[in-house]
This record gives C-alpha cells, structure tokens and sequence, in this order.
C-alpha cells in the first residue's frame, strides 16, 4: 500500500503561474523525496528533504516537510510549459522508497 | 538516464511465458531496485538488493524472482506470466552516500504487455 498520498491529483495552471502539490504519510521517515516523470519516461530526483529539515530550496522548487502534520508541500515558482509532467512525493524509510500515486501536472503556454 | 539501462524497452508476450527484463548501469552503485507502475497506483516496489549477495522482497515480489549477477547487473524475471503483470517496470540504482539521503537512480522503463 503507498506510504504517501499526493494532492491533488490533478493540476492545470498558465505558464507563469505558481504550482502547489501536497502530500501526506502515515509512518516515520528519514527523508522525503519527489521525482518528476515525463510522460512514460524513467523518474528523475527533483529534491529531497530530511527528516530534521523544515523548510529547502533548489533552483525554483521550495519542499516544506511538516514532521508533526506527517506533511510535505512543493512549490514550483513560475511555472514554464516545460514543467507539464507526473510528479511524485517518496518516503524514505531504511533505504526503501515508498511512492505515492503521483500528481499530474499540466502548464499551459 | 543512461547510467541505468533496461532491455527490452517493450516487450509483448504470452500468458504463461516466462521472460527476463535486465538492467544494467554504470553509476558503480551498490544498490538497485526492481518497481512495477501501474495507472493510478504510482510504483511499487518488486525486489532489492543492496549488495551482490543480497536480495531482498519488496511490496509485491509474488509471481517474480531476480538475479544479482553483478555488481551492475539486477535481473527481473517473470516465471509464468499472467495478464495482471502487464505494466511499466523500472529498475532503479542508489548509493547509501551520506546518511538519510540517498537518492534514485530510475532506468528509462521496460513497458510489458502480457496476453
């Protein structure tokens, strides 16, 4: 069963437009981490937040983790066309990653 | 990412065929894993291993075993498929590094479709 659980599941914004996408757990974890997958494609590691983190950055993606909440959130500031993919949150627990279904974004041009 | 390569990228096959997905990488990483994604369901993990010597299941390793042949070799195989295993597959890499943050490798994915 997924550790975590994305929301929405769905996302259209306008380019330029921030992207909100939210995602919850249910256990202890030593990281949380979100990929992004382009349509089929292989994931790729966007950024990752430890358990002792409140709050990272990385280019235009800010995660904030919410231990208490068992809660993270990414924000995708000015949103390009570009960013239209699936996007997952993953806990780490132990080296093994559990995913959530995935949030798909679309940004339209 | 093509430290991680899988083959075949599509495969159609039988019901009650046994097949081999591979996967290869070249990142000199220690551990991989074997994810199943299906609609809807996000990935789920089939298998790991975090060294030669060790293979572990993950969530759903029923109907599926693997091969650690290699430092850079995991192998995925189907013994009898059967039309519920028809999905996107995907091995992935990682290397333990500094501690609790360990990060995925994913190969480009292998799309099974069993008939």
């Amino acid at each position: 069963s997924q550790q975590g659980e994305e929301d929405p599941q769905a996302l259209s914004i306008q380019e330029g437009e921030n992207a909100t996408m939210n995602c919850s757990y249910k256990t202890s974890i030593n990281n949380l981490q979100w990929y992004r997958q382009n349509s089929g494609r292989g994931l790729v590691h966007l950024i990752l937040i430890r358990s002792n983190e409140r709050e990272k950055h990385s280019g235009r993606l800010r995660v904030t983790l919410d231990t208490s909440k068992k809660s993270s959130s990414l924000l995708i500031t000015a949103s390009r066309a570009a960013d239209t993919a699936s996007y997952f949150c993953a806990t780490d627990l132990n080296s093994k990653l559990t995913f959530g279904k995935g949030i798909t974004l679309s940004v339209r041009p | 990412d093509a430290d991680v390569t899988q083959t075949p990228r599509n495969r159609i096959t039988k019901t009650g065929k046994r097949i081999m997905l591979e996967c290869s990488q070249t990142k000199g990483h220690d551990r991989m894993y074997w994810y199943r994604q299906d609609p809807g369901l996000g990935l789920r993990l089939i298998y790991y291993s975090f060294d030669v010597k060790d293979i572990n299941k993950g969530e759903i390793s029923d109907g599926y075993s693997v091969s650690r042949q290699a430092q850079a070799k995991f192998s995925l195989s189907l013994e009898s498929a059967i039309p519920n295993q028809t999905a996107l597959y995907f091995c992935a890499t990682s290397d333990p590094g500094t501690a609790y943050q360990e990060t995925q490798y994913f190969g480009p994915g292998t799309r099974l479709l069993v008939l």
